[in-house]
């Protein structure tokens, strides 16, 4: 079974550039997740989506990130524009979760490091 | 501010010695995991205890979960050089009928050493 795929792996950018990250989650996994993990901290979620209506954004800030899930199957991560405080890695993750059943583990990508220079 | 926080921050081990890693959580919860990391990758999914469970077992691993006190440790057993990594405790903080909401901790960096 094909993992949770993520790209790019690396990117560097100027401060008040855009950046746009792409997650492919395991097929048929109803639920996604974007989470921010700067370095030294634990992940930190962004936006959650359940097929393709939004969970929860309320970490989102909202100014500069937007994420959307066409069809309710890939997923894009957008920021615009990038603060030096945006450097982190940005971690793509998914569930087979549906309303309460399944197992709850999440399964997660690589990561796309980001550095806002 | 994060759910959940671990301790210690590090943990250096030699190898055949247990390591012992403690998470404590402020709300209550449907779950608690442990993922690990190691440098550079994804977090994988260790275990999951339920909120109605008190231990857990998987392979070298064991898991206590005390609702009572909102804490939660992992014990790996018999650690191997391989098990170096950063260990997170993520609790499952949804309300009934919802989408599961993981809330990570800061993780406690581990070190085992040849």
């Amino acid at each position: 079974e094909a993992g949770v795929a993520q790209s790019p792996r690396y990117k560097i950018i100027e401060k008040r550039q855009s950046v746009a990250f792409w997650c492919n989650p395991i097929s048929g996994h109803a639920t996604l997740y974007w989470y921010q993990q700067i370095l030294g901290q634990g992940p930190k979620l962004l936006i959650q989506f359940q097929n393709n209506g939004v969970v929860d954004d309320s970490q989102l800030p909202k100014d500069r990130f937007s994420a959307e899930r066409l069809k309710g199957v890939d997923s894009t991560l957008k920021i615009q524009p990038a603060k030096l405080e945006d450097s982190a890695v940005y971690l793509c993750a998914s569930s087979p979760r549906r309303g309460g059943r399944g197992t709850g583990e999440l399964f997660f990508g690589e990561g796309s490091r980001l550095t806002v220079l | 501010s994060q759910q959940g926080e671990e301790d210690p921050q590090a943990l250096s081990i030699q190898e055949g010695e247990n390591a012992t890693m403690n998470c404590s959580y402020k709300t209550s919860i449907n779950n608690l995991q442990w993922y690990r990391q190691n440098s550079g990758r994804g977090l994988v999914h260790l275990i999951l205890i339920r909120s109605n469970e008190r231990e857990k077992h998987s392979g070298r691993l064991r898991v206590t979960l005390d609702t009572s006190k909102k804490s939660s440790s992992l014990l790996i057993t018999a650690s191997r050089a391989a098990d170096t990594a950063s260990y997170f405790c993520a609790t499952d903080v949804s309300k009934d009928d919802s989408w599961g909401k993981l809330q990570f901790g800061a993780g406690t960096q581990v070190v085992v050493t040849p």
